[in-house]
């Protein structure tokens, strides 16, 4: 298995929901990464995971909540979204922080918030 | 400051001709260079990956090229097919505090029409 798999593909939520994207690798990756991307703009860095613990927080607002409940899965918890965070979000993986290869992304959740 | 930088930002060719999309970048300290096709609403898949030592790589009718002296590639792709349309990321990865960090060039965006 050499895929990083995202669930929903897509969602629609509103401004008072709270939902979770959810991403599972089997590649015994274990690093693993969210990414949010507005159209037209280079994917942007969220969080970093080192062996299930929060490595990288680039300062994300506190409404997206990341999880990484064991080495294959990693959940963004989302709550109170505003519209603008409507993009698509990417989940990828690899190795570790220190191995270039094997760097995968999944394909992503196109998130809509009303 | 760590930048990459592309070009055309968007191209438009016809069915079968060759195209060469480049890549120029200020990344320090080189780790790698990807380049990846997205396309619109899925997730970046890896076309190819160079270390400094390596000038040339190929997949299918895909080559990149790496210059580490004048910090350019370029990803040069041949007898296109509709299928090539997508957008082309070239991502430069850097090696800072023991993590390989990704810096996203903003794309080009090829069009490959019958």
């Amino acid at each position: 298995d050499t895929e990083v798999t995202q669930t929903p593909k897509h969602l629609v939520m509103g401004m008072t929901n709270k939902k979770s994207l959810k991403c599972e690798q089997h590649m015994g990756h274990r690093a693993m990464y969210w990414y949010k991307q507005k159209a037209k703009k280079p994917p942007e860095l969220m969080f970093v995971y080192s062996y299930e613990k929060l490595s990288i927080n680039e300062s994300v607002p506190s409404r997206f909540s990341p999880e990484c409940p064991n080495s294959s899965l990693l959940n963004l918890h989302l709550h109170a979204l505003q519209p603008e965070d409507s993009a698509l979000y990417l989940c990828a993986s690899s190795h570790d922080l220190q191995v270039a290869y094997g760097y995968t992304f999944g394909s992503g959740t196109r998130l809509t918030v009303v | 400051k760590n930048q990459v930088e592309q070009s055309p930002q968007s191209l438009i060719i016809l069915e079968g001709k060759n195209c060469t999309l480049q890549c120029n970048y200020t990344v320090s300290p080189f780790s790698n260079l990807r380049w990846y096709k997205q396309d619109t609403g899925r997730g970046p898949v890896s076309l190819t990956i160079m270390t400094f030592s390596e000038n040339t790589k190929s997949n299918g009718r895909y080559t990149a090229t790496l210059d580490a002296d004048t910090k350019q590639s370029s990803l040069h792709i041949t007898a296109s097919q509709l299928s090539d349309s997508a957008s082309y990321i070239c991502v430069v990865s850097a090696m800072w505090e023991d993590t390989d960090k990704l810096i996203f060039g903003t794309g080009t965006r090829l069009q490959v029409f019958p």
